[in-house]
Formats: C-alpha cells, sequence, structure tokens
C-alpha cells in the first residue's frame, strides 16, 4: 500500500535559519505529492504540490522537488520567520489502485521558529 | 477563489444530541470529503462524494451520517456520539476525485460530553 514518511520533530529553529523537513513516499502507481500547513487552531492549507517526476513546486519561499529515483519529496525554505510556526504536512494522491483518490499523509512535523 | 467553508466553527454536544456539521464550496469541485483529526495527528478519512453521490466510506460508525445534497454543500450529521469523537472535523473538495489536490475547510470543533 501507500506510505509517507516524515522527518521527525518537533523542529525548532531560529528565525532566518535554513529549513529542510524530509519526507519520503511509498506508492504503487505515479502518485502526486503535496505539502500543506496547518497553523495553530486552523484547517490544512495547500502549501506547494507535484505531479510528476522533476517537477519543483514552490510557493511563500517554499520549495521541494519530485526525486522518482530517491522517492523523496524534502521541503525547503531558505531564511525562515517566526510566521512559519506551524505543522507541516507531506501528502500524496495515488490515482491508481485501491487508493484511488485519497490523500495518504505523513506524520506531520511541528515547526516552531524562535526570534 | 480557493475557499471552502465550514459551520458551526465550535459545537459542544450531549450523547443524546443530535447536531449537522456543514460544508460549502463554490469552485466547481465535483468531489468533497470528510476527515476526521485529532490532536497532532494527520486527518483520517471519513467519507469522499464524487459527483454527488458516496464513494468511499472508511468503516465509519453509523453514528456519523453523511449527506450531499448537491455540487456545492456536504453535510455531516451526528447523533448518539461518544466522548472519543470530539474532534476537529475537516471538510475538503478537490476538482474530481483522481489525484487533484484538496483544499480544506477551517474545520469544526466538536466536543462530545
Amino acid at each position: 500500500g501507500n506510505s509517507v514518511t516524515q522527518m521527525e520533530g518537533p523542529v525548532t529553529l531560529s528565525e532566518e535559519a535554513f529549513l529542510t523537513i524530509n519526507c519520503t513516499y511509498t506508492a504503487t502507481g505515479y502518485p502526486s505529492l503535496f505539502w500543506y500547513v496547518q497553523y495553530p487552531g486552523e484547517g490544512l492549507q495547500l502549501l506547494l504540490k507535484a505531479t510528476k517526476a522533476d517537477d519543483k513546486g514552490s510557493n511563500k519561499g517554499f520549495e521541494a522537488t519530485y526525486r522518482k529515483e530517491t522517492t523523496s519529496f524534502h521541503l525547503e525554505k531558505g531564511s525562515v520567520q517566526v510566521s512559519d510556526s506551524a505543522v507541516y504536512f507531506c501528502a500524496l494522491s495515488d490515482p491508481g489502485g485501491t487508493s484511488y483518490g485519497k490523500l495518504t499523509f505523513g506524520q506531520g512535523t511541528i515547526l516552531t521558529v524562535h526570534p | 477563489d480557493t475557499e471552502v467553508t465550514q459551520t458551526p466553527k465550535h459545537l459542544v454536544m450531549g450523547m443524546t444530541n443530535k447536531k449537522s456539521l456543514k460544508c460549502e464550496q463554490h469552485m466547481g469541485h465535483r468531489a468533497m470529503y470528510w476527515y476526521k483529526q485529532k490532536a497532532k495527528k494527520p486527518p483520517e478519512l471519513m467519507f469522499v462524494y464524487s459527483y454527488e453521490k458516496l464513494s468511499i466510506n472508511e468503516s465509519v460508525p453509523s453514528r456519523f451520517s453523511p449527506e450531499c445534497p448537491n455540487s456545492s454543500l456536504l453535510n455531516l450529521h451526528l447523533h448518539a456520539l461518544q466522548p472519543e469523537d470530539s474532534a476537529l472535523y475537516l471538510c475538503a473538495s478537490s476538482r474530481r476525485r483522481e489525484g487533484h489536490e484538496q483544499y480544506f475547510g477551517p474545520g469544526t470543533r466538536l466536543t462530545v460530553t
């Protein structure tokens, strides 16, 4: 079946530090990959996406590249801000097989950024 | 506009009450979803509607009853809930069911007393 593994958290950084949150996946077909962010007390917001190998998704300074050879989709940001403090979820959507259309989520990574 | 709205924002109900959660989107999406999220966990899929028909029920107890009156609206009817059903209930929609990104609403924080 499909699965997503995210790096263990929580992650604590100082403002302007470089951020990497690792995400690897297992899928039976050719999935689309997503990063969602959840701020305290809110729903999930789509941060970025990639639909095929070597695609790079980017938004608000965050980037992630779909690497089929390493089955990875690591999230990066060059300079984090206090306002980036949130929970980050890596997810995949596999259009084939029994998981048709479902989102499979990683466990989430809590990011805290200090001034 | 990528907005999904949910009402109410907060709900407290007793175990004998009947209540409903409402979700609405006006993006022309034809797939809509209900998720349950416990603190510090990822969302768990409950139901999927595709073209207003229920296509996935993830073995959810019958005290949760979904309804899709039209392509823009999704309801979740609640009856005889248990305290362990307290959670954040999220609605989401996507253009179609297959492989498209899902857009989430802000959620309803449900407390069962």
